[in-house]
């Protein structure tokens, strides 16, 4: 079964300063979708980003960017220039196709510190 | 905003009633899912649709059932609440063209 691993159950950063969460997953699938959300206190689940496996370049929206290493299965998000906006609840998600399930980890509860 | 919506958002209920909880979208995605999300858990899936009347079971479904008689609803049954299911439950929607799921606003389901 797959499995979605989030090891930093909370992390705080500097505001302005750089922060990297880490996921990792367990699959034996080649193809597949990967995904970062954040959920903010008012418990809305909002898609930061999304990696496609066979995709090797790795995906970036603004300030937040991934690390996708499929033969480590290691995804990564990075969050460049930390707002205090940026505090929530970080989810790492997998999903085999678009057909299936989507998987979560367990999360990473990030502090923005002023 | 994806058209979902759930309802109740805030339910409070005694131990071994009924609860429905219904998830509601005007998007026409052919997948709905129900998760619930508890500390320490992030969200777990309990069940999920791949159609009407089409449904199969999650990670923990054990004491929820759920039915899909609609495209556009997708509800979710406590046969008989218990303490352990005091969580928050999110729907979550679809497309074929999509790859990412849709969410819901969320119901707080309270039972004493």
């Amino acid at each position: 079964a797959q499995t979605v691993t989030q090891s930093q159950p909370e992390m705080s950063v500097q505001e302005a300063e750089t922060v990297t969460l880490s996921c990792t997953y367990d699959t034996s699938e080649s193809d597949y979708y990967l995904f970062w959300y954040k959920q903010p206190p008012s418990r809305q689940m909002i898609l930061v980003i999304r990696q496609e496996a066979y995709k090797q370049q790795n995906a970036t929206e603004n300030r937040f960017s991934v690390n996708f290493q499929k033969a480590a299965k290691s995804f990564s998000l990075k969050i460049s220039d930390s707002q205090l906006g940026d505090a929530a609840m970080y989810f790492c998600a997998y999903s085999m196709n678009r057909d299936d399930k989507i998987i979560f980890g367990k999360g990473t509860r990030l502090h923005i510190l002023p | 905003d994806a058209g979902i919506t759930q309802s109740p958002r805030h339910k409070v209920t005694e131990t071994g009633t009924p609860v429905t909880l219904r998830c509601h979208q005007t998007e026409n995605h052919r997948y709905m899912y129900w998760y619930r999300q508890d500390p320490g858990h992030g969200l777990r899936l309990i069940h999920y649709s791949y159609g009407v009347k089409d449904t199969d079971k999650g990670e923990v479904s054990d004491g929820y059932s759920v039915s899909r008689s609609k495209t556009e609803d997708f509800l979710l049954t406590l046969e008989s609440a218990t303490s352990s299911q005091t969580s928050v439950y999110f729907c979550a929607i679809r497309g074929r063209k999509n790859t990412e799921a849709f969410f819901g606003q969320g119901t707080r389901l309270t039972v004493v």
